[in-house]
């Protein structure tokens, strides 16, 4: 069965610091990974999505994910966290086999102290 | 503006009323989802449409109903809701894998 995993429910960073959130997936075909950002309240906000090529991927606001086939992992990180990042931040996994359907991780939330 | 369009953005009802949520998407996409999200639980997919045909019944309670006349407009309709039905239903579209594209949602309360 198609699974997505954030290990992290809770995150502090302090502003100015780096960030780094963690996704693994397990899904028996080639996935296409996604990083979507709710605001409380909001709808979810694509940050960014990998479907093949450059296994590094570069996103809106200043995020980027690396693609590890090997260790099945989609880690979404930015080197200089903002007080507005502060949000939940949900991974997703899909695969052309499975139609549209995506399947989401149960999110991981992000507070930013100053 | 996201291009997918949730009214109302908030509802308040008793358990024996009938609401409607209504969910408009312009961005020419061919699928339509519900997905129900309610606090400390992962996002629940209720249904799919694809092509205006339901492809998807997560085995949602039948006091859930939607409707998808057309490829643009999908409806939720709410009957006898219980109040552990309260959470933000979120409506999305999609184009083949391309990824979803989420409305704000409308944060339902039943009392």
């Amino acid at each position: 069965a198609q699974s997505v995993t954030q290990p992290d429910i809770h995150i502090t960073v302090s502003e100015g610091a780096s960030l780094e959130l963690r996704c693994n997936y397990s899904y028996g075909a080639t996935p296409y990974l996604f990083w979507y950002v709710q605001s409380p309240g909001q709808g979810l906000q694509l940050l960014l999505k990998y479907f093949s090529g450059d296994t590094l991927v570069q996103g809106i606001k200043g995020f980027e994910a690396e693609f590890k086939r090997s260790q099945s992992s989609f880690n979404l990180r930015k080197p200089s966290v903002h007080w507005s990042d502060a949000a939940e931040y949900f991974c997703a996994v899909g695969a052309r086999e499975y139609g549209n359907k995506l399947v989401f991780g149960a999110g991981t939330i992000l507070r930013v102290k100053s | 503006e996201t291009g997918v369009t949730q009214t109302p953005r908030h509802l308040v009802m008793g358990m024996t009323n009938k609401k409607s949520l209504k969910c408009e998407q312009h961005l020419g996409h061919n699928a339509m989802y519900w997905y129900k999200q309610s606090a400390k639980k992962p996002l629940e997919l209720m249904f799919v449409y694809s092509l205006e045909e339901r492809v998807e019944n997560n085995s949602v309670p039948s006091r859930f109903s939607p409707e998808c006349p057309n490829s643009s407009h999908l409806f939720l309709h709410l009957h006898t809701l219980q109040p552990e039905d309260s959470a933000l239903y979120l409506c999305a579209s999609s184009q083949e894998i391309g990824g979803y594209t989420f409305g704000s949602g409308t944060r339902l309360t039943v009392v």
